[in-house]
């Protein structure tokens, strides 16, 4: 079956410190997104793409946080200078086009983060 | 009102019983209600979805149940197995511009399954 990987699995980081996140989404899908999940809670919406454009961004995705396809399979989310709060498990997914196929909307095992 | 509100928070059932869990939403815009089973350490991962013009959709022992006026849908899990014991996170879909699909998730249920 398809899948969505994420590298890497874990990733330690200073504050201050500039981190890409990198994903393989589903080779059809033409729809990809970034979520994270604080440990604990609920899964956060951050940012969706297609076309190579943000299609549409949540209030956590300001300037520090940006996306990339940067060839024709990866996915990658930046952030240029973490700080403490951004310690959280971030998961890329892709979906195919709507309106009749969100079932394949795909999540990968996630990044967790961690910042000290 | 972009919300999804789940309930229970935490939930503890005896092998072979039903798990039930219940969301609420306001915004009529939603067109799509996924359910997702998450382990620990892992993506959530799809179980079953329901489009609002459905009332029920069962699938093996997993049924959605789906009220449009009230605006609430559930999960009702049949014959639990300790192998269910995982996080449920209901959520709806909206679209954003581009027909991109932006999934707002519950709080998550976290169920136990005792054997």
């Amino acid at each position: 079956e398809p899948e969505v990987t994420q590298t890497p699995s874990h990733q330690v980081t200073q504050m201050g410190q500039e981190v890409i996140l990198r994903c393989v989404p589903i080779s059809n899908h033409l729809y990809f997104y970034w979520y994270r999940q604080i440990l604990g809670q609920k899964v956060e919406f951050l940012v969706s793409f297609y076309n190579n454009e943000i299609s549409e961004k949540s209030e956590i995705f300001d300037d520090q946080f940006s996306v990339e396809r940067p060839d024709g399979s990866n996915f990658t989310l930046k952030i240029r200078s973490t700080k403490l709060e951004d310690s959280a498990m971030y998961f890329c997914a892709s979906s195919e086009p709507p309106p009749s196929r969100y079932d394949g909307y795909t999540f990968g095992s996630g990044t967790r983060l961690t910042v000290v | 009102q972009q919300q999804v509100k789940q309930s229970p928070q935490s939930l503890i059932v005896q092998k072979g019983g039903i798990s039930i869990i219940n969301c609420a939403y306001e915004n009529t815009a939603f067109d799509y209600f996924p359910w997702y089973q998450q382990f620990p350490g892992k993506g959530p991962a799809l179980l079953i979805a329901i489009r609002p013009d459905v009332s029920e959709k069962k699938e093996g022992r997993f049924t959605i149940s789906f009220n449009k006026s009230a605006k609430q849908f559930s999960l009702h899990i049949m014959d639990s197995q300790p192998g269910d014991s995982a996080t449920y996170f209901c959520a709806a879909l909206t679209r954003s511009s581009g027909n991109t699909g932006k999934l707002i998730f519950g709080q998550g249920t976290t169920l136990q399954v005792k054997p």
